[in-house]
């Protein structure tokens, strides 16, 4: 059974400070972690994509992946109001016989406070 | 096109009408998958498609859920005898790569069944 768990939140951050998610996943074959941004009423956005353990920055955003300990992370720096989303974590492995998908988490509800 | 498109962006139905949601994905992407996502709950996957091989429906809720994918292109999920439970969002996703590098979701179809 391969599970992602995050917390549900709320995560409240105030604006400006770094907002950090995380994230574990049990099937340690996963291979591929991704970051989704998820506005409310709207579909997922592919924000963060990560595959081997360390950081990967790309502007205010970092990815961290441990996969001893098998977790996953996103840290955002100087927050933003408009970066009040849910935050959905999915795992790949690398390969499936084709296939199942990714699974995600819940989602991190993330609020930003002016 | 330029993104995934879904159809109808809404759908309200009756109990035990037949629904189909359809799915144009990325020019070119071999991979489709649909997933579904109730309201507050993670998403599911339901059916992925990758190119001329069998598609693999294990996520499929029950065997009032088909979907066929026309030409490796076009998508459409059929519910038969839709349920109360059936309504939630439907999204399609679309990859390139199987799913290694993440996808692009559509903007989703809200089914409600009344």
């Amino acid at each position: 059974q391969k599970e992602v768990e995050q917390n549900s939140g709320p995560l409240s951050v105030p604006e400006g400070a770094i907002a950090s998610l995380n994230c574990t996943y049990s099937d340690r074959g996963s291979q591929s972690f991704f970051w989704y941004r998820q506005y409310s009423g709207k579909s997922p956005e592919l924000i963060m994509s990560i595959y081997s353990n360390g950081d990967k920055e790309d502007g205010r955003f970092t990815a961290q992946l441990n996969k001893a300990s098998q977790y996953v992370s996103l840290l955002i720096r100087d927050s933003q109001p408009s970066d009040s989303a849910t935050y959905l974590c999915a795992t790949k492995l690398l390969s499936g016989g084709g296939a199942d998908g990714l699974t995600f988490g819940k989602g991190t509800h993330l609020i930003i406070q002016p | 096109g330029a993104g995934v498109s879904q159809s109808p962006s809404n759908k309200v139905t009756e109990k035990g009408k037949d629904v189909e949601l359809r799915c144009d994905p990325i020019s070119g992407h071999t991979a489709l998958y649909w997933y579904r996502q109730s309201l507050g709950q993670g998403l599911e996957f339901l059916i992925y498609f990758q190119g001329n091989s069998a598609p693999d429906k294990s996520g499929l809720p029950s065997d009032r859920f088909s979907a066929e994918r026309t030409g490796g292109s076009v998508s459409t999920l059929t519910i038969q005898r839709t349920q109360q439970e059936d309504s939630a969002v439907y999204l399609c996703a679309s990859n390139s790569l199987g799913g290694a590098h993440g996808y692009t979701f559509g903007s989703g179809t809200r089914l409600t069944v009344v």
